[in-house]
C-alpha cells in the first residue's frame, strides 16, 4: 500500500529555518516524481515544485524559486521541503504528493500526504 | 504559465441533481493533461479524473470529465451527500503545474 506520512505541525518565528518531511512507503521511491503543494488558510491549492529522487532533478514554480528547497533522501525514502528564513506569509498547510506514473513528470498527483500545518508568527 | 479559471465559484444543488463544473485554460493544455481533484474540509485533495476524462482508481462512474479545446468540464451525474466538497482542476502538461481557484459545491 502506497503511503505518504508527513511530519507534524510547526510553529516558528519569522527568520527561523524549517525543514518538513514526507516519508513514503509501498513503492519504489526513486522511480516516481514527488511534489509539494501549498494551501494557505481558506484558500486554493498552489503547486510549488517536484523532485525526481532517481536523479534529484527538481522543478519549481517561479514564485517559490529561491525561497524554498525541495530535496530527497533515497536511503530513507523521504522528501523534504526546506526554508532558510521563514516569513509570516509562509503560514499554510503543505502537502506532499506522488505523481501518478513512474518516471514521468507530466502526471497528476495520485497519492497525498496528510498535510503539515506551518504557522509563522512573531 | 497556464492560468486556469474555474466557474462557478460556488454551486448550490440538492442531492440527486446533476452538477456541471467548468475549468477554462488561458492557453492550450497539451494532450489534455488536465486533472480534477475533490477536497473535503480537513482532508488532503483526492484525484478524481486525469487526462481530462479518465477516472482515477476507485472513483465512481457518476464522475465524468470531458474537454473541448481549452474548456474542461467535470460532471457529477447524480449528487450524493458525500460529493459536497471543493473541486479543483489542475493542468500538468507544462511547468509549473497550475491549479484553478476551486469550485465549492454546497448543499442547497
Amino acid at each position: 500500500e502506497v503511503q505518504l506520512v508527513q511530519s507534524g505541525a510547526e510553529v516558528k518565528k519569522p527568520g527561523e529555518s524549517l525543514k518538513i518531511s514526507c516519508k513514503t512507503s509501498g513503492y519504489k521511491f526513486t522511480t516516481y516524481w514527488i511534489g509539494w503543494v501549498r494551501q494557505m488558510p481558506g484558500q486554493g491549492l498552489e503547486w510549488m515544485g517536484i523532485i525526481y529522487p532517481g536523479d534529484f532533478d527538481t522543478r519549481y514554480t517561479p514564485s517559490v524559486q529561491g525561497q524554498v528547497t525541495i530535496s530527497a533522501d533515497t536511503l530513507i525514502s523521504t522528501a523534504f521541503l526546506h526554508w532558510s528564513s521563514l516569513k509570516a506569509s509562509d503560514s499554510a498547510i503543505y502537502y506532499c504528493a506522488r505523481l501518478r506514473d513512474s518516471g514521468s513528470s507530466i502526471e497528476p498527483l495520485d497519492y497525498w500526504g496528510q498535510g503539515t500545518l506551518v504557522t509563522v508568527s512573531s | 504559465e497556464i492560468v486556469l479559471t474555474q466557474s462557478p465559484g460556488t454551486l448550490s444543488l440538492s442531492p440527486g441533481e446533476r452538477a456541471t463544473l467548468s475549468c477554462r485554460a488561458s492557453q492550450s493544455v497539451s494532450s489534455s493533461h488536465l486533472a480534477w481533484y475533490q477536497q473535503k474540509p480537513g482532508q488532503a485533495p483526492r484525484l478524481l479524473v486525469y487526462g481530462a476524462s479518465s477516472r482515477a482508481t476507485g472513483i465512481p462512474h457518476r464522475f465524468r470529465g470531458s474537454a473541448s479545446g481549452i474548456d474542461f468540464i467535470l460532471t457529477i451525474s447524480r449528487l450524493e451527500t458525500e460529493d459536497f466538497a471543493v473541486y479543483f482542476c489542475q493542468q500538468y502538461g507544462s511547468s509549473p503545474h497550475t491549479f484553478g481557484q476551486g469550485t465549492k459545491l454546497e448543499i442547497k
